[in-house]
């Protein structure tokens, strides 16, 4: 079974960092994208951040380029974003999301979700 | 670049169908078939509906269906039943790497079922 388990988030101030870790399990990690996704407090979905199954490419949103850096340890089977500079308008609960063994943009297996609050 | 448009809500009543549509622009989901749709019941993570326009995950019900025309994608429910009671997202290669975001969404669609 596909597991992916988010861990990391908590209360940060404005300006502040934080690093999230996704813990992965039931697959063949190394063989996926992986992805970021955010949805702060009632609002929509916000893809943030994908990463190629060898960390040679990543891309972001424009919002978090420069702040944030998702990264991968195949050999852990462990996904993370660093987030620094954090804002306000990063509150929102992060999930991690399994992409497809090509880039196509899908993600058909979604962690619990980990809230990040930004607030002095 | 602006995230996909969708209706904030749309309902019907058990066992009816119901269509949720969702436009992009020709640079984005009118391009490429890389569209997907997620079910999203409240204080859960979203589901995996659908894939690349109209292919369905194993394990999702076959009354869910998604088509594409143009640039607008739209996803259909029939026989509804009262567990579709849900927010339901749209999602998009916005059709660059250089884009402001490499995949888009859209707003949501809250469904009711009466």
């Amino acid at each position: 079974e596909v597991q992916l388990v988010e861990s990391g988030g908590g209360l940060v101030q404005p300006g502040g960092s934080l690093r999230l870790s996704c813990a992965a399990s039931g697959f063949t990690f190394s063989s996926y994208w992986m992805n970021w996704v955010r949805q702060a407090p009632g609002k929509g979905l916000e893809w943030v951040a994908n990463i190629k199954q060898d960390g040679s490419e990543t891309y972001y949103v424009d919002s978090v380029k420069g702040r944030f850096t998702v990264s991968r340890d195949n050999a852990k089977n462990s996904l993370s974003l660093q987030m620094n500079n954090l804002r306000a308008e990063d509150t929102a609960v992060f999930y991690c999301a399994r992409g497809d063994i090509n880039w196509y943009p899908h993600f058909d297996h979604w962690g619990q979700g980990i809230l990040v609050t930004v607030s002095a | 670049q602006s995230a996909l448009s969708q209706p904030a809500s749309v309902s019907g009543s058990p066992g009816q169908s119901i269509t949720i549509p969702c436009t992009g622009t020709n640079s984005d989901l009118g391009s490429y078939n890389h569209v997907s749709w997620y079910q999203q019941h409240p204080g859960k993570a979203p589901k995996l509906l659908i894939y690349e326009v109209n292919e369905r995950p194993s394990g999702v019900s076959n009354r869910f269906s998604g088509s594409k025309s143009g640039n607008t994608a739209s996803l259909t429910i029939s026989g509804l039943q009262a567990e579709d009671e849900a927010d339901y997202y749209c999602c998009s290669y916005a059709g660059s790497i250089t884009s402001p975001s490499f995949v888009m969404f859209g707003g949501g669609t809250k469904l009711t079922v009466l």
